[in-house]
């Protein structure tokens, strides 16, 4: 398996604009969930899916952001629009049965 | 809020060396996972160990979860320049099978 496949790796965008980030999930997992980390707060849970359903986003900022999960291989976070503060390194993650977590190799967001 | 903390945040070795890093948690859990992330990857899932469970191995690694304190111990023997991550506890202490990591600990190991 090629693992949690996240798309793009890298993206600047300027203030105001959307920006959608995308997600695969290991085939056969049945949890996804988004992380963001920067250096000041950490790693911060912002949303988690079973089987595709959006079970707590209590941790998503605000609603500039979403996220859905429309079939049981995509996921997608969307920040529409986008602020400065929003910078930060984006991870998804999924598992089965919610033991051992495997990460993507995360998407670093610049908003200038 | 963070639901685990590690100690120390930077820890500074000479390969050979042990290196034992710390995580306090606040509310019960089911498990502890460790995590280790090279700098700019994702993370990577070392050891699990669960709430009826107070030591675990794997190859030279070593957990140790103290349920009372609400404490758990990561311990890497004899290290190697290989090692130098920043290393995570995650515990699942909301009960939706969600992780909640601390900040970490930066180890730095020299050859």
């Amino acid at each position: 398996d090629a693992g949690v496949i996240q798309s793009p790796r890298h993206e600047v965008t300027e203030m105001g604009q959307e920006v959608t980030l995308r997600c695969k999930p290991i085939s056969g997992h049945n949890s996804l969930f988004w992380y963001r980390q920067t250096m000041m707060r950490g790693l911060e849970l912002l949303i988690y899916f079973n089987n595709n359903v959006p079970i707590d986003d209590s941790g998503m900022p605000e609603d500039r952001f979403s996220a859905k999960m429309p079939n049981a291989s995509f996921s997608t976070l969307k920040i529409q629009p986008s602020e400065p503060r929003d910078s930060a390194v984006y991870f998804c993650a999924s598992t089965l049965g919610g033991d051992e977590a495997f990460f993507g190799q995360g998407t670093r967001l610049t908003v200038v | 809020s963070q639901q685990g903390e590690e100690d120390p945040q930077a820890l500074s070795i000479q390969e050979g060396e042990n290196a034992t890093m710390n995580c306090s948690y606040k509310t019960s859990i089911n498990n502890l996972q460790w995590y280790r992330q090279n700098s700019g990857r994702g993370l990577v899932h070392l050891i699990l160990i669960r709430s009826n469970e107070r030591e675990k191995h794997s190859g030279r690694l070593r957990v140790t979860l103290d349920t009372s304190k609400k404490s758990s111990s990561l311990l890497i023997t004899a290290s190697r320049a290989a090692d130098t991550a920043s290393y995570f506890c995650a515990t699942d202490a909301r009960g939706y099978s969600t992780l909640t990591f601390g900040k970490g600990t930066m180890l730095l190991v020299s050859p």
